[in-house]
């Protein structure tokens, strides 16, 4: 069984302000992938970051990191300085070992008031 | 350099009718997938498709859902006798390696089926 938990169904912040979005997932995989992806106005979803299970270092990528914790099956993405143009929703998804597909998570409504 | 392409962007039909959704992937994937994406609610996977062949579609409803990917043209989802349930969000995806070796998912922006 597999799960993907995002509890914040919607978020606002000021612009300039730090932001986290939280994921929690469920596997009984040992081997695993975990995903976030951005799905602006427009409606396309666009990659952000993938990461393997094994791999436990966090991921800086300009305002964007990742805190990825195995301990507590959490996939934490926080946007640093936020700006106008990061409001879109944000999926996590986990793709199990041999799985076909992803499982994406509920989505993060992000909303970033100028 | 074009990435997916799905039409058409927004589809309405009126129940009963029957509704064509089209995709076309990234130039050289031979890996399609098909999301539907109910509002407020994460996509959940319906099929996944190689070329000319359903790899997996254990996401799809058992009646009215078909889903193909000839070898010449784009990858086609087809809903039968359409219900209002049906209106939602298809997104469709697709990516270079197999499923088993997949990496990440090019997404398309999705066709909007309101179903009246």
């Amino acid at each position: 069984a597999q799960k993907v938990t995002q509890a914040q169904t919607e978020i606002s912040v000021v612009e300039k302000e730090d932001v986290t979005l939280d994921c929690v997932y469920e596997t009984r995989d040992t081997t695993y992938y975990l995903f976030w992806y951005k799905q602006p106005p427009s409606g396309e979803l666009v990659f952000l970051i993938r990461r393997n299970s094994f791999d436990e270092q966090n991921e800086i990528s300009g305002r964007y990191s990742w805190n990825f914790q195995k301990s507590t099956s959490s996939f934490n993405f926080t946007i640093t300085a936020s700006q106008v143009v990061d409001s879109a929703v944000y999926f996590c998804a986990l793709r199990q070992t041999g799985a076909n597909n992803l499982f994406f998570g509920t989505g993060t409504r992000l909303t970033v008031i100028p | 350099n074009a990435g997916v392409m799905q039409n058409p962007r927004h589809l309405v039909r009126r129940r009963g009718q029957e509704a064509r959704l089209r995709c076309s992937p990234v130039k050289g994937h031979s890996h399609v997938y098909w999301y539907r994406q109910l509002p407020e609610e994460g996509l959940k996977f319906m099929v996944y498709l190689q070329k000319e062949n359903i790899i997996d579609e254990s996401g799809m409803p058992k009646e009215r859902f078909s889903a193909e990917f000839p070898k010449e043209g784009p990858s086609i989802l087809r809903i039968q006798q359409v219900v209002r349930g049906d209106s939602a969000a298809y997104f469709c995806a697709s990516s270079p390696r197999a499923g088993r070796q997949l990496e990440k998912l090019f997404f398309g922006s999705g066709t909007q089926l309101s179903v009246l």
